[in-house]
């Protein structure tokens, strides 16, 4: 347990709903990002966010997407009309955040199938 | 970011040591070497970092060259729980990680 939590684990939904994850990063890191990963592929990065403040979007980021950390706590990511290809797996991830070489913590995802 | 490259897989003997090569011959001079792993159906897993010299901690060795051009992760004594995927990055200590597709470790028994 890196003390990174998501929530749900699994989410099934049918195409075009709207989904909702949550990511508690651990509590004192300030950063704190979003990816998804699809099978056999390294994560790509999605966004990040310093504190409150969203600081860098991905274009792979589309406009269906968006994300929030209200307070610099947890974050919410949001994917509106689902699609089939929205199906991964989107990991959160924290640090520290300041300066010298700080590593990520990663939680365990959530896997979402769109059906 | 600089880019990584490293072999897609790579078989070791259970009990002998893993050495996983990693090539980033564009490195920078602030950017730090950094080693992921994922096992499956989890999140990726910090293992260690290096900037310029070599580096140890309980889960492996950082060796990094001495042109910073490429580095090597080793796992002394491999065991069947390091069956993962490994990754390896560079980026400065105030950026998002970047993930290539990484080498995919079997040990095997």
């Amino acid at each position: 347990d890196t003390g990174v939590s998501q929530d749900p684990r699994h989410k099934i939904t049918k195409r075009g709903q709207n989904v909702t994850f949550r990511c508690d990063p651990i509590s004192e890191h300030n950063r704190l990002y979003w990816y998804r990963q699809t099978l056999g592929q390294g994560p790509e990065f999605l966004t990040y966010f310093q504190n409150e403040a969203q600081l860098e979007k991905s274009r792979l980021l589309s406009d269906r997407f968006s994300a929030e950390r209200p307070k610099g706590s947890f974050s919410t990511l949001e994917i509106q009309r689902t699609e089939q290809g929205d199906s991964a797996m989107y990991l959160c991830a924290s640090s520290l955040g300041v300066t010298g070489a700080t590593e990520a913590f990663f939680g365990q995802g959530t896997r979402l199938t769109v059906v | 970011d600089a880019k990584t490259t490293q072999p897609p897989s790579m078989d070791c003997a259970e009990g002998r040591a893993a050495n996983l090569p990693c090539n980033h011959s564009t490195i920078s001079g602030n950017e730090y070497v950094y080693w992921y792993r994922q096992i499956h159906s989890q999140g990726p897993q910090y293992i260690i970092h290096g900037l310029k010299n070599n580096e140890t901690n309980e889960m492996a060795s950082l060796i990094i060259t001495e042109d910073r051009k490429s580095s090597t992760l080793i796992l002394p004594h491999a065991t069947l729980r390091d069956t993962a995927v490994y990754y390896c990055t560079a980026e400065t200590s105030y950026d998002k990680v970047i993930f290539g597709p990484g080498t995919s470790l079997s040990v095997i028994p």
